[in-house]
C-alpha cells in the first residue's frame, strides 16, 4: 500500500523558519516525482513545488519562490521542505503528493501557523 | 496565467441523484492535462480522475470525467452518501505548473 506521511509542522514566527518532512513507503520512491501543495484550513489547493526523481529539476510557485527550498533523499525514501522567511500568509496545511501531471496520492498533511 | 473557474459553487442534491460539475480553464488546455479530485473534512484530496476522463485505482465507475479544450465535467451518475465532499479540478502545464480550481461543494439538500 503507497503512504506518505507528513511531518515537521508546528508554530512558527514570521520571519523563522521550519522544515517539513514526507516519508514514503509501499513503493519505489526514487522513481517518482513529488511535489508540495498547501492549503489554508476551509479555502482552495495551491501548489507549491515539485522535485523529479533524481532532482535535477524543480520548480516553485512564485509565492514561494526565493523562500522556500524543495529536496530529496531517495536513501531515506523522503522529500523536504525547508521553509524560510515565513509569513503569516504561510499559515496552511502541507501535503506532499506524488506524481507529474497528476498528483496520484498525497500525504496526510502537516499544519504550519505563523504567528508571533 | 491559466485559471480554472469551476462551477457552481454549491450543489444541493439529493442521494441517487445525478451531479454535474463543471470547470472551465481561461486558455486550452494541452494534451488534456484536467483531473479531478475529492476532498472530505479533515481528509487530504483523493484522485479521482486523470488525462480529462480516466479513472484513478479504485473509483467507483459512477465518476467519470469528459470535456476538452477549455471546459472539462465531472459527473457523478447516481450519488452515494460517501459522495457528498469537495472536489477540485486541475491543471497541469504553463505556469504556474499545477493550478486548482476553487472547488464546488457538494452537499446534501
Amino acid at each position: 500500500e503507497v503512504q506518505l506521511v507528513d511531518s515537521g509542522g508546528g508554530l512558527a514566527q514570521p520571519g523563522g523558519s521550519l522544515r517539513l518532512s514526507c516519508v514514503g513507503s509501499g513503493f519505489t520512491f526514487g522513481d517518482f516525482p513529488m511535489n508540495w501543495v498547501r492549503q489554508v484550513p476551509g479555502k482552495g489547493l495551491e501548489w507549491l513545488s515539485y522535485i523529479s526523481s533524481s532532482s535535477q529539476t524543480i520548480y516553485y510557485a512564485d509565492s514561494v519562490e526565493g523562500r522556500f527550498t524543495i529536496s530529496r533523499d531517495n536513501g531515506k525514501n523522503s522529500v523536504y521542505l525547508q521553509m524560510n522567511g515565513l509569513r503569516d500568509e504561510d499559515t496552511a496545511i502541507y501535503y506532499c503528493a506524488r506524481g507529474y501531471s497528476f498528483l496520484s496520492y498525497w500525504g496526510q498533511g502537516t499544519l504550519v501557523t505563523v504567528s508571533s | 496565467e491559466i485559471v480554472l473557474t469551476q462551477s457552481p459553487d454549491t450543489l444541493s442534491l439529493s442521494p441517487g441523484e445525478r451531479a454535474t460539475l463543471s470547470c472551465r480553464a481561461s486558455q486550452t488546455i494541452n494534451n488534456n492535462y484536467l483531473a479531478w479530485y475529492q476532498q472530505k473534512p479533515g481528509q487530504a484530496p483523493r484522485l479521482l480522475i486523470y488525462g480529462t476522463s480516466s479513472r484513478a485505482n479504485g473509483i467507483p465507475e459512477r465518476f467519470s470525467g469528459s470535456g476538452s479544450g477549455t471546459d472539462f465535467t465531472l459527473t457523478i451518475s447516481r450519488l452515494e452518501p460517501e459522495d457528498f465532499a469537495m472536489y477540485y479540478c486541475q491543471r497541469y502545464g504553463g505556469s504556474p505548473l499545477w493550478t486548482f480550481g476553487q472547488g464546488t461543494k457538494v452537499e446534501i439538500k
